[in-house]
């Protein structure tokens, strides 16, 4: 089993559609959960970290479930510029080291 | 503030070379992680590297080594080439151990022939 999985997309979905991002991870030791967005042939990008009480960034919002590991993004009002890749990650401990464990990723496509 | 810059960005190799890789982490940024991002898959730890010591090594052979410099700069090193290492290759920075987020760099694309 993957430690982080995603849906496997591809997701399209016309301007202005609302989209939701789920994710499960397989460590309940893990403590940190992010959103990163990765356009094509770039770097990954923090898009937002994630909480427990749920956390909203503009059009974007992120929820965590600790008790079913489970993780999600909603993105409202989608934009254009919203097309991309978005990872789910988590933060694990390694060897006492941190790592960030990433999801396969979702692609993104808004058509106008 | 000068954020985390790869080199070279791009790269073609043969099967059996070996190749070395190079980041320059964010000023203040004393760890330096290495990312192997497959084409269509989610970026996978190879190491980790802080205070120029390896700490913490994610399920790659050890043909994958590494080093970190007193600057804090790193280099990642891949012998006898396979065509699978074809990847992205992506370093990410922190101010310490992961603690306090990673910056990424821009990658270093190496494809194997």
């Amino acid at each position: 089993r993957k430690e982080v999985e995603q849906d496997p997309g591809p997701f399209n979905v016309p301007e202005g559609a609302t989209v939701a991002f789920n994710c499960t991870y397989s460590n309940s030791a893990s403590q940190s959960f992010f959103w990163y967005r990765q356009d094509c042939r770039k770097e990954p990008k923090l898009l937002m970290s994630v909480y427990s009480s749920g956390n909203e960034d503009g059009r974007f919002t992120a929820q965590l479930n600790r008790a079913s590991q489970y993780i999600s993004l909603l993105i409202r009002d989608s934009k254009l510029s919203d097309s991309a890749t978005y990872l789910c990650v988590v933060n694990a401990l390694i060897q006492g080291a941190q790592k960030l464990v990433f999801g396969q990723g979702t692609r993104l496509t808004i058509n106008p | 503030e000068t954020g985390v810059t790869q080199s070279p960005t791009h790269l073609i190799k043969t099967r059996g070379q070996q190749v070395t890789l190079r980041c320059s982490s964010q000023s203040g940024h004393n760890t330096v992680s290495w990312y192997q991002q497959a084409l269509g898959q989610g970026p996978q730890f190879i190491f980790q590297y802080y205070r120029e010591e390896e700490n913490g090594r994610g399920n790659f052979p050890p043909r994958f080594s590494g080093l970190q410099f007193p600057n804090y700069s790193s280099e990642l090193n891949v012998n006898a080439l396979e065509l699978d290492d074809s990847a992205l290759y992506l370093c990410a920075s922190s101010p310490g151990q992961g603690r306090g987020g990673y910056t990424f760099g821009s990658g270093t694309r190496l494809t194997v022939v």
